[in-house]
């Protein structure tokens, strides 16, 4: 059983362009989770989505990042004219359920650098 | 506001000795909390996991301690090895999501 895979590993944008991060959560996993890691501190917190439907988006910067996990295909993350700033460590977790107890299962980060 | 912190300063001990990490929240009641382990440049690794009526768990030399009076939560690992060098990460779930403390990094030298 696959575990959950993202893609590219590592992602190179110019100031302006827009990243897209995929995620596909492992087989079976409806709820898929994104947390940003910047340099030197931890995970935060950015969306939770359950196929089709965005749960909570409370962690998601207001403007230019949006989340997607649809009927069919990986989860995307897109996050549209890129500043120096989005330049971190993006990773997508996934679950069985999304109830409090269930461990989440990360995949292995999409390492996004902004130059 | 919620506030999970775990010990800044790297952790350095001895082969065979126990390691003990610290996680303590505030403005928060969680009914669970979960330990996760980071190794650099991949994604966390679940350890434990442990519910607010449980006040201890084990799984093979690793133990968690859940104290909801001091809000505090321990991670032990006894008979540390040097493959146990990495940062290990604290979170508690909320809503499904999970709030992380900002890591410790465990080195265990030979």
């Amino acid at each position: 059983n696959a575990g959950v895979m993202q893609n590219p590993r590592h992602l190179v944008r110019r100031r302006g362009q827009e990243a897209r991060l995929r995620c596909s959560p492992m087989k079976g996993h409806s709820h898929v989770y994104w947390y940003r890691q910047l340099p030197e501190e931890g995970l935060k917190f950015m969306v939770y989505l359950q196929k089709e439907n965005i749960i909570d988006e409370s962690g998601m910067p207001k403007e230019r990042f949006s989340a997607e996990f649809p009927k069919e295909g990986p989860s995307i993350l897109r996050i549209q004219q890129v500043v120096r700033g989005d330049s971190a460590a993006y990773f997508c977790a996934s679950s069985n359920q999304g109830a409090n107890h269930n461990e989440q299962f990360f995949g292995p980060g999409t390492r996004l650098t902004v130059l | 506001s919620q506030k999970i912190e775990q010990n800044s300063e790297a952790l350095n001990i001895q082969e065979g000795k126990t390691a003990t990490l610290t996680c303590n929240y505030t403005n928060y009641s969680p009914a669970y909390l979960q330990w996760y382990r980071q190794d650099p440049g991949r994604g966390p690794v679940f350890l434990l996991l442990i519910r607010e009526n449980e006040k201890e768990k084990r799984k093979e030399r690793l133990k968690v301690t859940f104290d909801t009076t001091l809000k505090q939560s321990l991670f032990h690992i006894t008979a540390s090895q040097p493959a146990d060098s990495a940062t290990y990460l604290c979170a508690l779930s909320q809503g499904g999501k999970l709030i992380f403390g900002q890591g410790t990094e465990l080195s265990v030298k030979p």
